[in-house]
């Protein structure tokens, strides 16, 4: 059974740094791109950020470039996501999701999705 | 990276039809045949129905279509159920590594 744990949200003060991770388990986790989705409670879904299986290519959403970082450790099955220079509105509930395909491929969509993490920033 | 185009909200009756559209352009819906559709349970995270435009996930009802017309994406839901009322979000690759969610629409089954 597929698993994606997301850790590491909390309350944290404008200007400050979190680092959230992902477990994830049941798959084979190096051959997957991951993303992360976030979505401030009542409101809709947007896309953060995306890595591919070898971390060779990765991308973020215009509203976080430059402050946010998306990393993976294939050894430990583990996605993260750097957040940097927090601001009120990057307060959301943070999911990691795996895409859906196979070994090496993808159909470009989000097959599995954590319980996600919650992210205040608030002074 | 402009968020694509959904209605806020549609409804319909136990048993009709109804269809959500989600609009975009040419450098994500219409650029690639990669829209995907997700439903989102009142306090529950998104589940995938629809990949690539029109390929229902696994296990999906065959009442869940989907289409695209241009940089126009559809979903439509027959034989409407009341466990169906849910958010519905469309997304689109969007080139790199990059998606892009539409803004989701509230389904009300009256």
């Amino acid at each position: 059974e597929v698993q994606l744990v997301e850790s590491g949200g909390h309350l944290i003060q404008p200007g400050g740094s979190l680092r959230l991770s992902c477990e994830a388990s049941g798959f084979n986790f190096g051959e997957r791109g991951m993303h992360w989705v976030r979505q401030v409670p009542g409101k809709g879904l947007e896309w953060v950020a995306g890595i591919s299986w070898g971390s060779n290519t990765k991308n973020t959403a215009d509203s976080v470039k430059g402050r946010f970082t998306i990393s993976r450790d294939n050894a430990r099955n583990s996605l993260f996501l750097q957040m940097n220079s927090l601001r009120p509105e990057d307060t959301a509930i943070y999911f990691c999701a795996k895409e859906a395909g196979g070994s090496w491929y993808t159909h470009w969509a989000l097959e599995n999705w954590g319980q996600g993490t919650l992210v205040t920033v608030s002074s | 990276q402009s968020a694509l185009t959904q209605p806020a909200s549609v409804s319909g009756s136990p048993g009709q039809s109804i269809t959500i559209s989600c609009s975009g352009t040419s450098s994500n819906v219409g650029g690639y045949n990669l829209v995907s559709w997700y439903q989102q349970l009142p306090g529950k995270g998104p589940k995938l129905l629809i990949y690539e435009d029109n390929k229902r996930h696994s296990g999906l009802s065959l009442r869940f279509s989907a289409s695209k017309s241009g940089n126009t994406a559809s979903l439509t839901i027959s034989g409407l159920q009341i466990e169906d009322e849910a958010d519905y979000y469309c997304c689109s690759y969007a080139g790199g590594v990059t998606l892009v969610f539409g803004g989701g629409t509230k389904l009300t089954v009256l």
